[in-house]
Order: C-alpha cells, then structure tokens, then sequence
C-alpha cells in the first residue's frame, strides 16, 4: 500500500483559500489519488480525484505534482463547515482504501 | 436511494457478548469495506469484499467475521467483545472497476464494550 504523509493539523480563517497538501511518494503510476473529509461526528464523505491533471468540482480543486509524488487540496473559500479532517489516500486498482491520519482543518471565523 | 445503512447507530456489550453490525447499500455497489476509527485516531480497514462470496482481510482483522452472501448487505460479526473493540465501525461501498470509483460511507455505528 501506497503511504501518505499530511501535515497533523492546519488553521485557516473564514472565507479565505486553504490548501492541503499530501505527500504520496511512493504512489504507483495506476493508482488515482483521493480526497475524503470526515465532519465532526459523521461518516468520511468523498471530496475529489485525479490522476495527473488538475482537477475541479464544486467542492474544491486538486493539485497534483508533475511527478505524482505530492498533490494540494483547495478550498476555495473556507466556511465553518469546512471543518473536518481531510485525508487523501492513493486508490489502488483494487479499490482497496486505506487511510492515513489525515490533517485537521480548523477555520477561525 | 437510502445509500449505505448501519444498524444500530449505538450498542454497549459486555466483555464476552458476541453481535453483527449490519451493513446494507442500495446502489448494487460490488465492493464494500468495513472500517473501525478509535476516539481521535484515523480509519483502519479491518475487513473488505470485492462482490458476494469473496472477502479478504485489511489492516485489523483479528476478533472480527465477516461474510458476502450478497450484493447488498456485509455483516461484520463480533465473536467475542473485549474493551478494545470499543470503537466507531463504519461501513463503506462502491462500484468496482476503476480507481475513479469512490466509496459511499455510513453514518455509523458507535460500539462500547463494558
């Protein structure tokens, strides 16, 4: 299984940008890259993937290095309820998903 | 569609007691997962299924059962509660094939064991 390492925590305030990022180095050239965040108290919901290119949806945009080894989450304009724990984890063809420790986002308001 | 449903959402056993944490999607998913996240800690898959019949271990099997006798429900069986087990088990699921298929999360289900 592919590692991850995210930073433990980061803190941002309202309505300003925040980007996550997520080393994955030893990431293989077929597994996509995913973004789960889980709220306080709820189950993990997905966030977003890619592969290579950069990627947009209405919940936020993905980053990903040219090398594959690290890629950016970012929220565009953090809100309260973007509090959460954010984890990314390499999808394996499989789909087996394994999860890190994930970094806590905090948002001041 | 319901989605990914847990029952119970919440259960006290005591040392010894055995019990199922039911799992059941609505969304003809192939793959679903079963996963236990201790007070702040992260997710470790102790269970996954690739389709009705086929099961395999994750990261934190021991103490757990798990059977696919369908498409639709994966129970996760407790064969004998020790403290450790206290813990939130989640459930998960998705369409198998692709990397881009992301899995669909219950609510969960919160376990103490007395």
């Amino acid at each position: 299984d592919a590692k991850t390492t995210q930073p433990n925590s980061m803190e941002s305030n309202e309505e300003e940008p925040v980007h996550l990022p997520c080393n994955h180095s030893t990431i293989s050239g077929t597994d996509y890259i995913h973004w789960y965040r889980q709220l306080p108290s709820q189950g993990p919901e997905y966030v977003i993937h890619g592969l290579t290119s950069n990627v947009n949806n209405r919940m936020a945009s993905l980053a990903i290095a040219e090398d594959r080894k690290s890629s950016t989450l970012i929220l565009h304009r953090a809100t309260l309820r973007d509090a959460a724990v954010y984890y990314c984890t390499p999808m394996e063809y499989g789909n087996k998903l394994v999860f890190g420790a994930g970094t806590i986002l905090r948002v001041k308001s | 569609n319901a989605g990914v449903t847990q029952t119970p959402k919440f259960q006290v056993l005591k040392t010894g007691q055995s019990m199922t944490l039911q799992c059941a999607q609505d969304m003809n998913h192939e793959y679903m997962s079963w996963y236990r996240q201790d007070p702040g800690m992260g997710l470790r898959l102790i269970h996954y299924s690739v389709g009705a019949g086929i099961t395999d271990q994750g990261e934190v099997p021991n103490g757990y059962n798990v059977s696919r006798s369908t498409t639709e429900d994966f129970p996760l069986r407790l064969l004998s509660a020790a403290p450790s087990q206290t813990s939130v088990y989640f459930c998960a699921s998705s369409s198998p094939g692709t990397p881009t298929r992301h899995y669909t999360f219950g609510s969960g289900t919160r376990l103490t064991v007395v």
